[in-house]
């Protein structure tokens, strides 16, 4: 199985910061990687796909970055409604797998 | 607007058998690629098997033989049959629609999801 592996776990920080946030593949997944953002008790969203391609309608402060085996989730300027839980998502090679998420935190 | 809607959780003994089902609106099931999710409470995220357009079906391997996706065309349905079920399996079942054909395991469209609790 691919692991992906996302960095930091947790993430502390102010709004109209610039938060990012690194997934790491276990081998190479080419950049047929996801990211998505979850809420509390609601179900996940997503961000991006294709690694650097942006869904309809998400704002344009989220971007994504990498291929191969080192991807990034930027966020430009941290908003209110960004505080959330982020995964990383890879769909090169069954079984698809997530990272274990990075919470962003208020600081 | 699409709509996914999941039902048929609950609580079930450990061996027991559940059907879940999504029902699909503004959206056809049978021309795109579906998945299940699921997320353990308080856990992260887990994909479950996936339903290509074709029909070709893949499982997660800790759901291999136990859980069978399948979907019914005239009424716009995902279903997941899962047997043998374990306390392993207490989760949030989440069913999700694939992007496009490029791009089946980036899922734009997710239902609220159901709880399936497996407890004696």
């Amino acid at each position: 199985d691919i692991q992906m592996t996302q960095s930091p776990s947790t993430l502390s920080a102010s709004v109209g910061d610039r938060v990012t946030i690194t997934c790491r593949a276990s081998q190479t997944i080419s950049t047929w990687l996801a990211w998505y953002q979850q809420k509390p008790g609601k179900a996940p969203k997503l961000l991006i796909y294709k690694a650097s391609i942006l869904e309809s309608g998400v704002p344009s402060g989220f971007s994504g970055s990498g291929s191969g085996t080192e991807f990034t989730l930027t966020i430009s300027s941290l908003q209110p409604e960004d505080f959330a839980t982020y995964y990383c998502q890879q769909y090169n090679g069954y079984p698809w797998t997530f990272g274990q998420g990075t919470k962003v935190e208020f600081k | 607007d699409v709509q996914l809607e999941e039902s048929g959780g609950g609580l079930i003994q450990p061996g027991g058998s559940l059907r879940l089902s999504c029902a699909a609106s503004g959206f056809t099931v049978s021309s795109n690629y579906m998945s299940w999710v699921r997320q353990s409470p308080g856990k992260g995220l887990e994909w479950v098997s996936v339903i290509y357009s074709g029909g070709s079906t893949y499982y997660a391997d800790s759901v291999k033989g136990r859980f069978t996706i399948s979907r019914d065309k005239p009424k716009n349905m995902l279903h997941l049959q899962m047997n043998s079920l374990g306390v392993e399996d207490t989760a949030i079942y989440y069913c999700a629609g694939g992007r496009d054909a490029y791009n089946p395991g980036a899922w734009g469209y997710w239902g609220q999801g159901t709880l399936v609790t497996v407890s004696s």
